[in-house]
């Protein structure tokens, strides 16, 4: 059974850099796409971008000076790093794995609030 | 990038009855590439539907999934009190993964 797990700090001020990690179990690392998706308080999904087992990586537009994803297969865990948080980025940041089939995320974590804020 | 517009904003409906719920993307998408996502409070997400219209073993045949090109439809047959929630389509294209913003099945 594929499980994801979040793990990272609850709070930031404003400008700090965000890491938050992501531990995979009962899945192979490869033929995914290792997906962070973020959430704001009472709004929609908004896709952040992923890693692909093969190192490629790509990003949501409005993110991608602020973001990168990383992978480390030997630990089965995945990490978010965004830089210069500001208030609207507080959100529920989620770790999915999409197929590379029919691009859709079968296996989500249960999500972690990230609050930023002075 | 892709935009997906669902409708209706929300839903108002009663157990028993049928929810249509429609996802329009602002070009076709390709591959058939939509998914649906079922959503309750606290929760993650739940995929539903994949490649528009096939079923997880785990999801129950009231829900339908249909549609190609730029219109798709997720069709709930009889309303179960476990299914008020929100639904979001999501669709995939060159790299990109975007979301609908979600539509909100209440009683």
């Amino acid at each position: 059974q594929v499980q994801l797990h979040e793990s990272g700090p609850g709070l930031m001020k404003p400008s700090e850099t965000l890491s938050l990690t992501c531990t995979v179990s009962g899945s192979s690392i490869s033929n995914y796409y290792w997906t962070w998706i973020r959430q704001p308080p009472g709004k929609g999904l908004e896709w952040i971008g992923y890693y692909y087992h093969s190192g490629n990586t790509n990003y949501n537009a409005s993110l991608k000076s602020r973001v990168s994803i990383s992978m480390d297969a030997s630990t089965g865990q995945f990490s978010l790093r965004l830089t210069s948080v500001t208030t609207a980025d507080t959100a529920v940041y989620y770790c999915a794995r999409s197929d590379s089939l029919d691009y859709f995320f079968d296996s989500w974590g249960q999500g972690i609030l990230v609050t930023v804020s002075s | 990038d892709i935009v997906l517009t669902q409708s209706p904003g929300t839903l108002s409906l009663s157990p028993g009855d049928r929810a249509t719920l429609s996802c329009r993307a602002s070009q076709s998408v390709g591959g058939s590439y939509l998914a649906w996502y079922q959503q309750k409070p606290g929760q993650a997400p739940r995929l539903l539907i994949y490649a528009t219209s096939s079923r997880p073993i785990d999801i129950p045949d009231r829900f339908r999934g249909s549609g190609s090109g730029t219109d798709f439809t997720l069709t709930i047959k009889r309303l179960e009190p476990e299914d008020f929630a929100v639904y979001y389509c999501q669709q995939y294209d060159n790299s990109v993964w975007t979301f609908g913003q979600g539509t909100k099945v209440e009683i």
